[in-house]
C-alpha cells in the first residue's frame, strides 16, 4: 500500500493479557516510530528505529513494553500484562533515512487498544 | 529538555474568521526542526509544514501561514478565512537534529489545539 498500515485497527483485551500491534511502514522508509495517544492529549513518543535497531527507546514507559523490527521493515509493538492505563491509540509513523532532518513523518491511522 | 506548549486547548470561530494557533517551544539545540500536523476526526495525523531552525522566513500556503520567531521561541500558525473543513485538532511538534548521526531525533508534540469552525 501507499501509506503506513497498522493492524489491528481496534483491539479489546482483558487486564493482564498480552497484546501485539503491527506496523507496516511505507516501502523504502528506514526510520520507524511508535507513539501513544491518550484521549485529549498529544502523541507521546515511545520508540524510534533506524533500520533494525532501536535508535531511541527512551519513551517506553516500563519493561512491559517492547518493540521489534527484525528485518528493518515491519515492526511489532508488544505489551505484556496489560493494564487499564495502557488503553490508548497507538500510532506508527515512518520516514526516509535520516528521519526528521530529511522530511516529515507519515502516520498510520493507529491501533485503538482498550483494556477492560 | 525539549518541550512544546500549545496554551490554547480549544478555539471556536465562525466561518471566514481568521484564527491563530499559538506554539511555544523549548530546546537547547541550535539545530532543530518544527512541524505542524492536523488531526481531523478520522484520527490520522496529516503533515502541514516543516521548518528548520536556520530558516526564519515566514511561509504562506494558500489560506495557511506560519510565523517563526526564534527570539520568542514561537512558531504560530494562522488560518485566514477559516472554513468548516478546517475543524480539527492541530499539533505543533519539535525535533532535534542528531548531526553526528546525520539523522533527526524523535518528534515531541504539544498537547494540541482543538479548532472548531462553525458555519
Amino acid at each position: 500500500g501507499a501509506g503506513v498500515s497498522q493492524t489491528p485497527s481496534n483491539k479489546v483485551t482483558e487486564k493482564g493479557k498480552y497484546v501485539e500491534l503491527r506496523c507496516d511502514p511505507i516501502s523504502g522508509h528506514t526510520a520507524l516510530y511508535w507513539y501513544r495517544q491518550s484521549l485529549g492529549q498529544g502523541p507521546e513518543f515511545l520508540i524510534y528505529f533506524q533500520g533494525t535497531g532501536a535508535a531511541d527507546d527512551s519513551g517506553l514507559p516500563n519493561d512491559r513494553f517492547f518493540a521489534v523490527r527484525p528485518e528493518g521493515s515491519v515492526s511489532t509493538l508488544k505489551i505484556q500484562r496489560t493494564e487499564r492505563g495502557d488503553s490508548a491509540v497507538y500510532l506508527c509513523a515512518s520516514s526516509r533515512r535520516g528521519g526528521t532532518i530529511t522530511g516529515e513523518l507519515f502516520f498510520g491511522e493507529g491501533s485503538r487498544l482498550t483494556v477492560l | 529538555a525539549q518541550k512544546v506548549t500549545q496554551a490554547q486547548t480549544e478555539i471556536s470561530v465562525v466561518e471566514k474568521e481568521d484564527v491563530t494557533l499559538d506554539c511555544v517551544y523549548e530546546t537547547r539545540d541550535t539545530t532543530y526542526y518544527l512541524f505542524w500536523y492536523k488531526q481531523p476526526p478520522s484520527g490520522e495525523l496529516v503533515f502541514l509544514i516543516r521548518r528548520n531552525s536556520f530558516d526564519e522566513q515566514n511561509e504562506i500556503s494558500g489560506r495557511y501561514s506560519w510565523n517563526f520567531q526564534k527570539s520568542t521561541s514561537s512558531f504560530n500558525f494562522t488560518i485566514t478565512a477559516s472554513q468548516v473543513v478546517d475543524s480539527a485538532v492541530y499539533f505543533c511538534a519539535l525535533s532535534e537534529a542528531l548531526m553526528i548521526y546525520n539523522q533527526g531525533g524523535k518528534l515531541i508534540f504539544g498537547q494540541g489545539t482543538e479548532l472548531s469552525v462553525k458555519p
